[in-house]
């Protein structure tokens, strides 16, 4: 399986944009690249996923180098709700699987 | 819909007690999975279950484990005889099999065995 490697913690202001970056050197071809972000005493809740193109939803953005090996996150106004634990992981089209790698911890200063 | 629903959410046991942590997944889901969140190990991903068949159980970690899906709408994970170092969150999520789709996670199951 492939392991996804990202820093153990980050830190922002509030209503500043944030830039989560995540390397999947090893990412197979059907591999799909997954956030999802965990909030004190909760479950991981899913934030945004991808393939090969930029992505954009309510919650994030999400952008992809070319060769597949890299991933930013990217949250355009941190707010205090965002501090979170954020996974970068990877969901293996051949067997089903998240592999969850150890997160980033990021902090949210007002 | 409420979600996936877990039950116990926190759970304290002894030792060589047997512990039953319970998933109700959404409705209409038919992929389930059980992962155990430690603070040493992180996220482990213990077994998934597509359409109530379990595919994968290698992450589960000896014998003292087993889940079961009786039907679309029930899941357990039982562990006997439990030891300490069993405690951790247990969550269970689920999703709607596809080959990219995001997993919805329940709140956990906090098990303390003592």
């Amino acid at each position: 399986d492939a392991k996804t490697t990202q820093p153990n913690s980050m830190e922002s202001n509030e209503e500043e944009p944030v830039h989560l970056p995540c390397n999947h050197s090893t990412i197979s071809g059907t591999d799909y690249i997954h956030w999802y972000r965990q909030l004190p005493s909760q479950g991981p809740e899913y934030v945004i996923h991808g393939l090969t193109s930029n992505v954009n939803n309510r919650m994030a953005s999400l952008a992809i180098a070319e060769d597949r090996k890299s991933s930013t996150l990217i949250l355009h106004r941190a707010t205090l709700r965002d501090a979170a634990v954020y996974y970068c992981t990877l969901l293996s089209s051949n067997t089903g699987k998240l592999i969850f790698g150890q997160g980033t911890t990021l902090q949210v200063k007002p | 819909d409420a979600g996936v629903i877990q039950s116990p959410r926190h759970e304290v046991t002894e030792m060589g007690q047997e512990v039953t942590l319970r998933c109700k997944p959404i409705s209409g889901h038919n992929s389930l999975f059980w992962y155990r969140q430690t603070m040493m190990r992180g996220l482990e991903l213990l077994i998934y279950f597509n359409n109530n068949v379990p595919i994968d159980d290698s992450g589960m970690p000896e014998d003292r484990f087993s889940a079961k899906m009786p039907n679309a709408s029930f899941s357990t994970l039982k562990i006997q005889p439990s030891e300490p170092r069993d405690s951790a969150v247990y969550f269970c999520a689920s999703s709607l099999y596809q080959r990219e789709n995001e997993q919805f996670f329940g709140p956990g199951t906090r098990l303390t065995v003592l």
